[in-house]
């Protein structure tokens, strides 16, 4: 089993451009989450999903949408991207919502 | 609002040198509670959960321990590759997320 993965493991953007995130868990869990990691300021939360067909605000949604294509895959979309998006966004999956989260291995942005 | 404070925010070990990690937190109630180890670069690792005070639970040099208020992780007889930041996260009955705290980076030095 791999897990959680996560495309791309690096990506450079310019402003205003856009792109998106990939992340499958072949774990068959239920819910999972996208979280960006900044210096100073831990793990927050962006979006989640809790099943296949529902997607919820997090902490700091502002700036992104997600898909649940499918019970596997969960995507994190950057419409125009920002400077203030730099940060490194790491996937998660759990077999529900509040059981233990296990994380993919991270794609880190900047956005220049 | 739900808190997690973890201390110290960096300690530097000899190999060896036994310590723990400390994670206190403030939340409306307690579901959960979390320990991750996260190598640079890379993503954060499941080490334990732990649901009641009083709980207690061990992996090779770790053991994890609650009370109502905080969880000490405990490492026994440190080694240069337990050096990583250990973060600590709560679930919580009042919401759905994981709240995390900000990390303790441990090095242990040979």
């Amino acid at each position: 089993n791999a897990g959680v993965t996560q495309t791309p493991k690096f990506q450079v953007l310019k402003t205003g451009q856009s792109m998106t995130l990939q992340c499958a868990q072949d774990m068959n869990h239920n819910s999972m989450y996208w979280y960006r990691q900044d210096p100073g300021m831990g793990l927050r939360l962006i979006y989640y999903s809790a099943s296949e067909g529902t997607t919820d605000k997090g902490e700091v949604p502002n700036g992104y949408n997600v898909s649940r294509l499918n019970k596997r895959e969960f995507s994190l979309r950057l419409e125009s991207a920002a400077p203030s998006q730099t940060s490194v966004y790491f996937c998660a999956s759990s077999r529900v919502l509040q059981e233990t989260q296990y994380f993919g291995p991270g794609t880190r942005l900047l956005v220049l | 609002e739900d808190q997690v404070t973890q201390s110290p925010e960096a300690l530097r070990l000899q190999e060896g040198e036994s310590s723990s990690l400390n994670c206190s937190y403030t939340v409306s109630g307690l579901r959960g509670l979390f320990w991750y180890r996260q190598d640079p670069g890379k993503g954060p690792e499941f080490l334990f959960t732990l649901y009641s005070a009083g709980e207690e639970k061990e992996k090779e040099r770790l053991k994890a321990t609650l009370t109502k208020k905080e969880s000490f992780l405990h490492i026994t007889a440190p080694k240069p590759e337990d050096s990583a930041t250990y973060l600590c996260a709560v679930h919580t009955t009042s919401g759905s997320r994981l709240t995390f705290g900000e990390g303790t980076q441990l090095t242990v030095n040979p």
